[in-house]
């Protein structure tokens, strides 16, 4: 089945440093891809999502590239915030009504 | 967008007692619902997949008579910890995906806000 393989962390940042979280992906054909997130003592949330290749999903200031090339959709923020303060976790499909298949998470804790 | 709504939030209960957790799809129908498990700062950990009218499809080395699921309904599932032990405090999350019109090929999922469950 598709399987997805992501940087772990933690990962500590200053307020307004880049971030880049690493994901690539296995996968048979072109699923979606999505990254969630999770906020201390919640459950997951959609951030964004892509499902085509080239496509960009973006929200919040984050964005990620759908790479067929390099079966990659790592995770992008100009200028993180304390509040992004979270667990990113990158996700795809496998078929029928199955669970998505995450990566294992990347916890990132951004400084003032 | 679709909503998955998860009861209680938060349940402290005496070792040997049971707890039931409530998994709710809010505007969409749901004839599949998935439980995680998550220990702390650890990913998620799929327990089993709830299936309407029928019997869940539990994970290698999750003990079913442990963890009752039932899914009576299109929008509800629940998950019963029986005779709670304090090793079964964790961090419960459900999760279900909504059809498009291509079935959930590449729908996204959607996840109920977790429950925390202190066994004392």
């Amino acid at each position: 089945g598709n399987s997805v393989t992501q940087m772990e962390g933690p990962v500590t940042l200053s307020e307004e440093a880049f971030l880049t979280i690493n994901c690539t992906y296995t996968a048979t054909g072109y699923p979606s891809l999505f990254w969630y997130v999770q906020y201390p003592g919640e459950g997951l949330q959609l951030l964004l999502k892509a499902t085509k290749a080239d496509d960009k999903g973006s929200n919040k200031g984050f964005e990620a590239t759908y790479r067929k090339e390099t079966t990659s959709f790592h995770l992008e923020k100009g200028s993180v915030q304390v509040s992004d303060s979270a667990v990113y976790f990158c996700a795809l499909p496998n078929s029928g009504n199955t669970p998505l298949v995450f990566g294992k998470g990347t916890r990132l804790s951004v400084i003032a | 967008g679709a909503v998955v709504s998860q009861h209680p939030s938060r349940v402290i209960c005496k070792s040997g007692t049971s707890v039931k957790i409530e998994c709710r799809s809010l505007d969409f129908q749901a004839t599949t619902m998935f439980w995680y498990r998550q220990f702390p700062k650890q990913s998620l950990m799929l327990m089993a997949t709830s299936n309407e009218g029928s019997k869940a499809t539990y994970e290698q080395g999750v003990e079913k008579d442990k963890f009752l699921i039932n899914h009576a309904s299109l929008t509800l599932s629940t998950l019963t910890v029986t005779s709670a032990h304090p090793e079964d405090s964790s961090f419960y999350i459900c999760s279900a995906r909504a059809f498009s019109g291509t079935g959930t090929r590449n729908t996204e999922a959607f996840f109920g806000q977790g429950t925390r469950l202190t066994v004392v």
